[in-house]
């Protein structure tokens, strides 16, 4: 099976802007991958903040976006606030089945 | 409203089986893809395993692969993880979701250990 790959942490100031990548062993990321974003928090379920490359639940908060870029899937936090600090993970579609990267565990600091 | 209520769950023994259930409502589970992932506390999400609105289409993590059937009740509207020969590191939470959003259910607990 596909190897996804993510930062393994990442630190954003205050009210700055982080960005979250999402890679595929087998080469480029697509729309074709379905590309997921999700938060958890410690003690907590997931939650999905971005489907399907680009759209939003309706619980998403607007400083968060996601995209393609450079060849991988990207989660953009523009604004961050405090209790952004979480993991945050992603996954792709295979034809095989679904991979999940290890995760990015994300500091406000 | 999407819901999804999971069932089943609880200590095994090694070689041991359990059955995961996850009850929709608000959508029908053979209209999506389901699934089911399971999380280590403290580590990271793992996939498991999918079935497609085309209940033949079905994969699974090289992991579980001939232990664990996924498989749905149309009637019940209700997901099922079957799980046989159960090891050590099967144990985690067990999540079931729909895919097209990803609504998650709320976490089972499922430990093998003698």
């Amino acid at each position: 099976q596909a190897v996804v790959t993510q930062e393994p942490s990442l630190t954003v100031a205050p009210g700055g802007t982080v960005t979250l990548t999402c890679g595929s062993s087998t080469g480029a990321v697509t729309s074709g991958h379905y590309p997921y974003w999700f938060q958890q928090k410690p003690g907590q379920a997931p939650t999905t903040l971005i489907y399907e490359t680009t759209n939003k639940h309706s619980w998403t908060p607007a400083r968060f976006s996601g995209s393609l870029l450079g060849g991988k899937a990207a989660l953009t936090l523009s604004g961050a606030q405090p209790e952004d600090e979480a993991d945050y993970y992603c996954f792709l579609s295979f034809h095989e089945g679904v991979v999940f990267g290890g995760g990015t565990k994300v500091t406000v600091l | 409203e999407v819901q999804l209520v999971q069932s089943g769950g609880g200590l095994v023994r090694p070689g041991g089986s359990l059955r995961l259930s996850c009850a929709a409502s608000g959508f029908s589970v053979s209209d999506y893809f389901m699934h089911w992932v399971r999380q280590v506390p403290g580590k990271g999400l793992i996939w498991v395993s999918r079935i497609g609105v085309d209940p033949m289409k079905i994969n699974y993590a090289d992991s579980v692969k001939g232990r664990f059937t996924i498989s749905r009740d149309n009637a019940d509207n209700t997901l099922h993880l079957q799980m046989n020969n159960l090891r050590v590191e099967d144990t985690g939470v067990y999540y079931c979701a729909r895919s097209l959003g990803f609504f998650w259910g709320q976490g089972t607990v499922v430990t093998v250990s003698s």
